[in-house]
């Protein structure tokens, strides 16, 4: 199984432009979530998903699109990206509404 | 939004020796869990402890949710311990968001 992955790892954007940065689970799980990471900050939730077709906003969630159309994928959206969008991104999947959450390896993403 | 608080922010120990970290937290959750994030950013589950004890080798977490703190035993300290040790809780009165404390970061030096 290789569990939660995300890409791309690295990504250097300019103000404005957009992207999306890439998330699957092959461990059938029904709750994916974003995290951000900036220093000093923790993790904070952006977005999360308890099931296919669901998804609903965490913490931070202003200037952030996420889908869930599948059980697999849920990708997070940079509709116009922002200096202060530069983080570390970590994607997560546990189970359901309980139990261990897993974490991928993290992407880093630098605005200009 | 609930509260996470951490401490102590910063330890440092040398090889061999003992910590306890604890996290507290303001309102009743129905999810616990303990982290260690290591130097190259890894985020690993240690524990998965809304209540009790539990145990893994050298680790030990114990949760007392009446009292609103978990506590997180390190033993025998290695230098492949060091990292920052972050506490997630989720409310149970708004499951889906689990939230994070701001860490403790441990460096365990030879």
């Amino acid at each position: 199984n290789a569990g939660v992955t995300q890409t791309p790892k690295f990504q250097v954007l300019k103000t404005g432009q957009s992207m999306t940065l890439q998330c699957a689970q092959d461990m059938n799980h029904e709750y994916m979530s974003w995290y951000r990471q900036d220093p000093g900050m923790g993790l904070r939730l952006i977005h999360y998903s308890v099931g296919a077709g669901i998804t609903d906003q965490g913490e931070v969630p202003n200037g952030y699109n996420v889908s869930r159309s599948t059980t697999e994928d849920f990708p997070l959206r940079l509709l116009s990206a922002a200096p202060s969008q530069t983080s570390v991104y970590f994607c997560a999947s546990r189970l359901s509404w309980a139990g261990e959450l897993f974490f991928g390896e993290g992407s880093r993403l630098t605005v200009l | 939004g609930i509260q996470v608080e951490q401490s102590p922010p910063d330890l440092i120990l040398q090889e061999g020796a003992n910590s306890t970290l604890r996290c507290n937290f303001s309102d009743s959750v129905n999810n616990l869990q303990w982290f260690h994030q290591n130097p190259w950013g890894q985020l690993i589950n240690l524990f998965y402890i809304p209540s009790g004890t539990k145990q893994n080798g050298r680790l030990s977490a114990t949760t007392v949710a009446t009292e609103r703190y978990s506590l997180l035993y390190i033993s025998s300290s290695q230098t492949t311990d060091s990292g920052v040790y972050f506490c997630a809780v989720e409310r149970s009165s708004n499951t889906g968001k689990l939230i994070f404390g701001q860490g403790t970061t441990l460096q365990v030096k030879p």
